[in-house]
């Protein structure tokens, strides 16, 4: 199926510092998102990007997240500053916005997140 | 309130057997969409198969099937033939229609089932 890849796959930093996530969507794909999974509990959606703009973002983006794409280049999340409880995996996801059934959203690997 | 719900934690098959794990969901919506993905043990999310709330026909792609029970908020998935790389955790999530969004809106997930096959 289509590929989305995200970079880097592993981070550890200490709270309180900035940290990037990128994701490199399916190359045709125009809506991007993030999904926030901690071990043992639900994914959970984090935030909807389309245009350059937020579609729709959930209460766990908090102030200290960004997300952007400049220039169709990588999609990425921004935390600053980081805290104890984002520590998850991050998954990027991409969609196309064809509709009529091309809506699936397809999954990068995930960012292994660990805020010490 | 939008809920996606599997029961079942953990499964364990023999190869070449089929397998049926359980999703019921919860929406206020006439018109919504179900998924089917898995969670390799490498931590891959790949997209399975999918099921449009308006279609009455189950999907079916390769090995995998649905059972779509719409007055029961069901929506179950069989796989037939299962192979030892079938072992994986396997998600139900729900996309509800958001008029701001479109097509593009946000996944409600499901805890997961962890299914192992064995040889």
């Amino acid at each position: 199926g289509p590929k989305v890849l995200q970079i880097p796959s592993h981070q550890i930093i200490d709270m309180g510092q900035m940290v990037t996530l990128n994701c490199d969507p399916v190359s045709n794909h125009l809506y991007f998102y993030w999904y926030k999974q901690i071990l043992g509990q639900q994914m959970e959606f984090l935030v909807n990007f389309y245009n350059g703009k937020v579609m729709e973002k959930s209460k766990l983006f908090k102030d200290q997240f960004s997300v952007e794409r400049p220039d169709g280049s990588y999609f990425t999340l921004k935390i600053q500053p980081t805290a104890l409880e984002d520590s998850a995996v991050y998954f990027c996801a991409s969609s196309t916005d064809w509709g009529g059934g091309q809506d699936t959203q397809y999954f990068g690997p995930g960012t292994r997140l660990l805020v010490l | 309130a939008q809920k996606v719900t599997q029961t079942q934690t953990s499964i364990s098959v023999m190869e070449k057997t089929t397998v049926t794990m359980d999703c019921v969901y919860e929406t206020q919506d006439s018109s919504y969409f179900l998924f089917w993905y898995k969670q390799t043990a490498s931590g891959e999310i790949v997209f399975l198969i999918r099921q449009d709330s308006y279609k009455k026909e189950n999907a079916t792609v390769g090995h995998y099937s649905l059972n779509f029970q719409k007055p029961k908020s069901s929506i179950g998935l069989i796989i037939t033939a299962t192979q030892i790389e079938d072992s994986a955790v396997y998600f139900c999530a729900m996309r509800e229609v958001d008029y701001n969004v479109g097509d593009n809106s946000k996944l409600i997930w499901g805890l997961g089932t962890s299914l192992v096959v064995n040889p």
